[in-house]
């Protein structure tokens, strides 16, 4: 079976750093990768979409690396910000139509 | 331009009751899904709709659950004889086309408790 895994152990780093979250499936080749972010009680709010031809996203403090031959996916925040505190989410099509298959987020925290 | 809109944002039930929860998508969006979150746990896929139609429904529990999207109104998620296991966060996302690779929209979720 599919199976998506993010790192379940918070990430904790300090103000200004990098923070780096990795995304590892197995048993699919999908087209493309999601990455969400979502606050506590709140709903997950989509922050980039990568496809399987692209090795690399960028939005603005935001970057995205999808490694089809890994079955990885790297999210990156640079000069990190407190606020950028959430857990952040990845997903994937599995049976393509938009039903998305989450993996169960790694949560960031950022300290001032 | 709103946004996913669901109500009730929070939900007590008691024991075998139902609860109905409703989804009214941005606008311009036919499609609809319904994704559960457990407590500890990542969110599920449940159910896609489009209007009158159930697209796929692989995730939904086979008792008790049900889904639809009228012509007219919002979507709905109803649980009948609700149980403790029911307690959870349910969003509801919707899209303006099926096709992979449309950005899906969440909404806030409804808070399902079960006493």
């Amino acid at each position: 079976s599919q199976k998506i895994e993010q790192n379940s152990e918070a990430l904790n780093i300090q103000e200004g750093k990098t923070a780096t979250l990795t995304c590892n499936y197995t048993n699919y080749s999908p087209a493309y990768l999601q990455w969400y972010r979502q606050d506590p009680g709140r709903g997950p709010v989509f922050l980039l979409l990568i496809r399987e031809n692209e090795k690399e996203k960028r939005k603005e403090r935001l970057k995205v690396t999808f490694d089809t031959t890994l079955k990885q996916s790297l999210f990156h925040i640079t000069a990190s910000q407190p606020a950028d505190s959430a857990t952040y989410l990845c997903a994937l099509d599995i049976n393509a139509g938009n039903m998305l298959t989450f993996g169960g987020g790694t949560r960031l925290m950022v300290k001032p | 331009n709103a946004g996913v809109m669901q109500n009730p944002r929070h939900l007590v039930r008691r024991r075998g009751q139902e609860a109905r929860l409703r989804c009214s998508p941005m606008k311009g969006h036919s499609h609809v899904y319904w994704y559960r979150q457990l407590p500890e746990e990542g969110l599920k896929f449940m159910v896609y709709l489009q209007k009158e139609n159930i697209i796929d429904e692989s995730g939904m529990p086979k008792e008790r659950f049900s889904a639809e999207f009228p012509k007219e109104g919002p979507s709905i998620l109803r649980i009948q004889q609700v149980v403790r296991g029911d307690s959870a966060a349910y969003f509801c996302a919707s899209s303006p086309g099926g096709s992979t690779g449309n950005t899906i929209y969440f909404g806030e979720g409804s808070w399902l408790t079960v006493v």
